[in-house]
């Protein structure tokens, strides 16, 4: 199975901290994406690190990929108490793109 | 940009029952995308069309599972009959192309479905 693995299941932190978040696959991908989803809503696009960075920036989100440990982190820095929600990393695989998703992180961030 | 719709988002249903899903992805959205999301459980990708031909279906339970994309637009995701362990959200989602292998896909709100 191509199912990103979360880790922690859950996190808390204060409002102003870093969040770390990691994930685990388990064969090769064509990228790694992460996503968001807010208490019964659909998920949200986060950001998509190819298989041939390491490194990616998006305002507050920095991911990175090792690809020798398949293993992939999302770090949000300087958290917002809107930041609170789920967080899924998803490898995709596949000439058909096929993204598999982990079980997701529970953020919570306290104002 | 409109994102892609679903509807209803909610229903509630008796086992055996039988009920019907829509959804419209985002205009010019080649790839379609249905995913069953049981609670606190990341989404599982039941169906995958490219236009309006299915291209991954092996997680789609098919003895009671259907679902259809008549014209490459909209699409219907069918359950009958329901049993109580299809109480999910069922998204859907879209993406411009499906094989490019860099793509980013867009989620709907989901249908949240209770069977009782």
């Amino acid at each position: 199975s191509q199912q990103g693995e979360e880790d922690p299941q859950a996190l808390s932190i204060q409002e102003g901290e870093n969040a770390t978040m990691n994930c685990s696959y388990k064969t090769s991908i064509n990228n790694l994406q992460w996503y968001r989803q807010n208490s019964g809503r659909g998920l949200v696009h986060l950001i998509l690190i190819r298989s041939n960075e390491r490194e990616k920036h998006s305002g507050r989100l920095r991911v990175t990929l090792d690809t020798s440990k398949k293993s992939s982190s999302l770090l949000i820095t300087a958290s917002r108490a809107a930041d609170t929600a789920s967080y899924f990393c998803a490898p995709s695989t596949g000439a058909n793109s096929k993204l598999t998703f982990g079980k997701g992180i529970t953020l919570s961030v306290r104002p | 940009e409109a994102g892609v719709a679903q509807s209803p988002r909610y229903k509630i249903i008796e086992k055996r029952q039988s009920v019907a899903f829509w959804c419209n992805p985002i205009s010019g959205h080649a790839t379609l995308y249905w995913y069953q999301q049981i609670l606190g459980q990341g989404p599982k990708l039941l169906i995958q069309f490219q236009n309006n031909g299915v291209v991954d279906d092996s997680q789609l339970p098919k003895d009671r599972f259907s679902a259809e994309r008549l014209k490459g637009v909209d699409s219907t995701l069918k359950i009958q009959p329901a049993k109580l362990e299809d109480s999910a959200v069922y998204l859907c989602a879209s993406s411009l192309k499906g094989r490019t292998r860099q793509e980013t896909q867009y989620f709907g709100p989901g249908t949240r479905l209770l069977v009782l």
